[in-house]
C-alpha cells in the first residue's frame, strides 16, 4: 500500500519557538494532504486541507497564521506551528490522497510537547 | 456542517464476545464511508463503503452501509485482546473540495 512518512515523530520545544512537521508521500503523488490534531483518546480533528500549489483551506476555529501549511510539491506538505504555546501540545497527524482515490493514507503522527 | 456520530463512545467486552459499533452521518454530497482502526499511532484502514446493503468482510470484521438511513455498522466477532483500539468512522464528502470528517471514535477494550 501507499506510504506516507511523517517526521519528526516526537518534538519537545520551548514556549515561543516554532516547530516544523513534514509529511511526505513516498510512492505516490499526493494531490491533497490533510492535517489533523488529536487529543488523548479523542478523535481526529481536521485542521486544514492543502492542495498542491495552492493555499490551504482551514477549518473554522483554526488560526491560519499560527498553523502555517505549505504544500509546495506533490510529495511534500509541511505544518509549522509558530510561536508555540503549551496549549498547542498535541498529536498532529497528516494524511494524503491521490487524485480520485478516496482512501486516505496516514503518516505516523508527531507528538508535540511545548514546555 | 458535516456530522459523523459514533456510538458507543467506549465499550469493554471479554474475549470471544461479538461487538457492533455504530456510525451515523449527516453530510453534504456524500462520497464514501470509511472505517479505521487506531492503536497507538497512525490509523490503519479497514473498509471503504460506497454502496448500500453490500457487506464488506475481512476475517472477523465486517461492515455494511445504509445510505437511506445514513448509518453504518462495524461488526467484530470472536473478539481478541488485539482488537483493543479506537475505531474511527469517517465520511468522505464534497466534490473538488473533498474532505474526510471523522467521528469521535469508539474505544474498544477486550479483556482476556
Amino acid at each position: 500500500g501507499a506510504v506516507v512518512s511523517q517526521h519528526p515523530s516526537r518534538v519537545i520545544c520551548k514556549s515561543g519557538t516554532s516547530v516544523k512537521i513534514e509529511c511526505r508521500s513516498l510512492d505516490f503523488q499526493a494531490t491533497t494532504m490533510f492535517w489533523y490534531r488529536q487529543f488523548p483518546k479523542k478523535s481526529l480533528m481536521l485542521m486544514a486541507t492543502s492542495n498542491e500549489g495552492s493555499k490551504a483551506t482551514y477549518e473554522q476555529g483554526v488560526e491560519k497564521d499560527k498553523f502555517l501549511i505549505n504544500h509546495a510539491s506533490l510529495t511534500l506538505s509541511t505544518l509549522t506551528v509558530t510561536s508555540a504555546h503549551p496549549e498547542d501540545s498535541s498529536f498532529y497527524i497528516c494524511s494524503a490522497r491521490s487524485g480520485g482515490i478516496e482512501k486516505l493514507f496516514f503518516g505516523s503522527g508527531t507528538q508535540l510537547s511545548v514546555l | 456542517e458535516d456530522k459523523v456520530v459514533q456510538s458507543p463512545l467506549s465499550l469493554v467486552v471479554h474475549e470471544g464476545d461479538t461487538v457492533t459499533l455504530n456510525c451515523s452521518y449527516e453530510v453534504t454530497n456524500f462520497r464514501s464511508l470509511l472505517w479505521y482502526k487506531q492503536e497507538k499511532k497512525a490509523p490503519t484502514f479497514l473498509f471503504m463503503l460506497t454502496s448500500s446493503g453490500i457487506e464488506k468482510k475481512s476475517g472477523r470484521l465486517s461492515s455494511i452501509l445504509d445510505k437511506k438511513e445514513l448509518f453504518s455498522i462495524l461488526n467484530i466477532t470472536a473478539t481478541q485482546t488485539g482488537d483493543s483500539a479506537i475505531y474511527l468512522c469517517a465520511v468522505g464528502s464534497g466534490g473538488s473540495n473533498y474532505k474526510l470528517t471523522f467521528g469521535k471514535g469508539t474505544l474498544l477494550t477486550v479483556n482476556p
